[in-house]
């Protein structure tokens, strides 16, 4: 079993959708949660990251931790075209990052 | 923030053959990482290259595949040799970032990847 599990798409949604992203994770060690965004031909690039369970919001993104159930997720409202991209959760234990496969996300104009 | 970059864009390979990925980044950096990046898998690190130390290996992943040189503290490279098909890959320079404002969580930038092709 993979520490950090994430469907990996495709997923497709039209202009406005809310999106939601998801990540579950089996090592009860991990401690931070991160969103990192990678377009076509890019490397990664962090996005958001939280510590405790909960919301935390930033623009139209929202990150949401649900360490009881090992369960992490990614709101976008209002999706944008420019936010076709792959998102990748990643979490943090012994100082190391371990990434899910990433999510591929493509909003249609 | 800091800017990475990699050279290499892409490159196709025979097997067999080895190719080394440069990565310049333009600040200095302690610590430098080397991931590989394949076809819907997960990030997945290869190595921890620190200047002046030999670099640290993850598990999967040993010195006499994975070379890594760290001359500097804005220079590093990583060679994959003796290639077979299964390296094809995007392998991906990263650098730590500052302590973020909540303390303890160092954001890591990354370089554009060497798409890597072994045919």
């Amino acid at each position: 079993q993979k520490e950090v599990e994430q469907d990996p798409g495709p997923l497709s949604v039209p202009e406005g959708a809310i999106v939601s992203l998801n990540c579950t994770y089996s090592n009860s060690a991990f401690q931070y949660f991160m969103w990192y965004r990678q377009y076509s031909r890019k490397g990664p690039e962090l996005l958001m990251y939280t510590y405790s369970s909960g919301n935390k919001e930033d623009g139209r993104f929202t990150a949401q931790v649900d360490k009881s159930s090992k369960y992490i997720s990614l709101f976008i409202r209002d999706s944008q075209p420019s936010d076709s991209a792959t998102y990748l959760c990643a979490m943090i234990a012994g100082g190391k990052l371990i990434f899910g496969q990433g999510t591929e996300l493509s909003v249609k104009p | 923030s800091a800017v990475i970059s990699q050279k290499p864009s892409r490159d196709i390979c025979q097997r067999g053959t080895s190719l080394t990925i440069q990565c310049q980044v333009d600040s200095q950096v302690t610590m430098m990482f080397w991931y590989r990046q394949q076809p819907g898998q997960s990030l997945t690190l290869i190595a921890t290259a620190n200047q002046g130390s030999e670099a640290t290996y993850e598990s999967g992943f040993v010195i006499d595949k994975f070379p890594i040189s760290r001359p500097n503290l804005t220079f590093s490279t990583l060679t994959v040799s003796n290639m077979s098909p299964e390296d094809s890959s995007i392998y991906l320079c990263s650098v730590e970032g500052v302590k973020s404002k909540a303390g303890g969580v160092y954001e890591q930038y990354f370089g554009p990847g060497t798409r890597l092709t072994v045919t």
